[in-house]
């Protein structure tokens, strides 16, 4: 999708390594969030943030990190990667001028975690 | 927090028919977003529909808030509609959005 993009697209880890999820934006949004999504599951909600400097934890915050020191990018960490952390991960982006503007979606990334 | 249920969880249709996707929700909100998660895993906003209906070609969306609910109509579908339809709602523009699990659309030709 224009404007949000995750790198990188697929990566496979071994149990206990790490590794960093970047999500970069050219849309000048305040709002940052990443979301995983598991078969069956939809899209829940990991850690997400306001504004530059700021995070705040989602629905399933535990084993990740997440940094915003710049206000284009929002990375998410994972410092011992597990198996059950295999899933696909979005990045969406949104405005804080308008309350009413949809949400905007990377392409994904695809972990599997062996 | 929030909950939303999508109904049906599976749907396969003959290209050319007509659907309609349903989306439950707990409270009351002011942000509701249907998606669609193209088979290429794409997620494309469709509607920002807090109540209301909108409509985009041959897809519509109502929103009757006061009875917690959102329907997706597709009409006349084609192959390319084919995915997963998603709903989410938050309380407000500023809060995190709550997706339902989808709802998998098959249109076959």
């Amino acid at each position: 999708n224009a404007g949000v993009t995750q790198t990188p697209k697929f990566r496979v880890l071994k149990t206990g390594q790490s590794m960093t999820l970047l999500c970069a934006q050219d849309m000048n949004h305040e709002y940052m969030y990443w979301y995983r999504q598991d078969p069956g599951m939809g899209l829940r909600l990991i850690h997400y943030s306001v504004g530059e400097g700021t995070t705040a934890k989602g629905e399933v915050p535990d084993g990740y990190n997440v940094s915003r020191l710049k206000k284009q990018n929002f990375l998410l960490g994972l410092e011992s990667a597990a198996p059950s952390q295999t899933s696909v991960y979005f990045c969406a982006t949104r405005t804080a001028l308008y309350s009413n503007q949809p949400q905007h979606f990377g392409d994904g990334t695809r972990l599997s975690i062996l | 927090g929030i909950q939303v249920e999508q109904s049906p969880p599976d749907l396969i249709l003959q290209e050319g028919a007509n659907s309609t996707l349903r989306c439950n929700f707990s409270d009351s909100v002011n942000n509701l977003q249907w998606f669609h998660q193209n088979p290429w895993g794409q997620l494309i906003n469709l509607f920002y529909i807090p109540s209301g209906t909108k409509q985009n070609g041959r897809l519509s969306a109502t929103t009757v808030a006061t009875e917690r609910y959102s329907l997706l109509y597709i009409s006349s579908s084609q192959t390319t509609d084919s995915g997963v339809y998603f709903c989410a709602a938050a309380y407000s523009g500023n809060t995190p959005l709550v997706f339902g699990k989808g709802t998998r659309l098959s249109v076959i030709a």
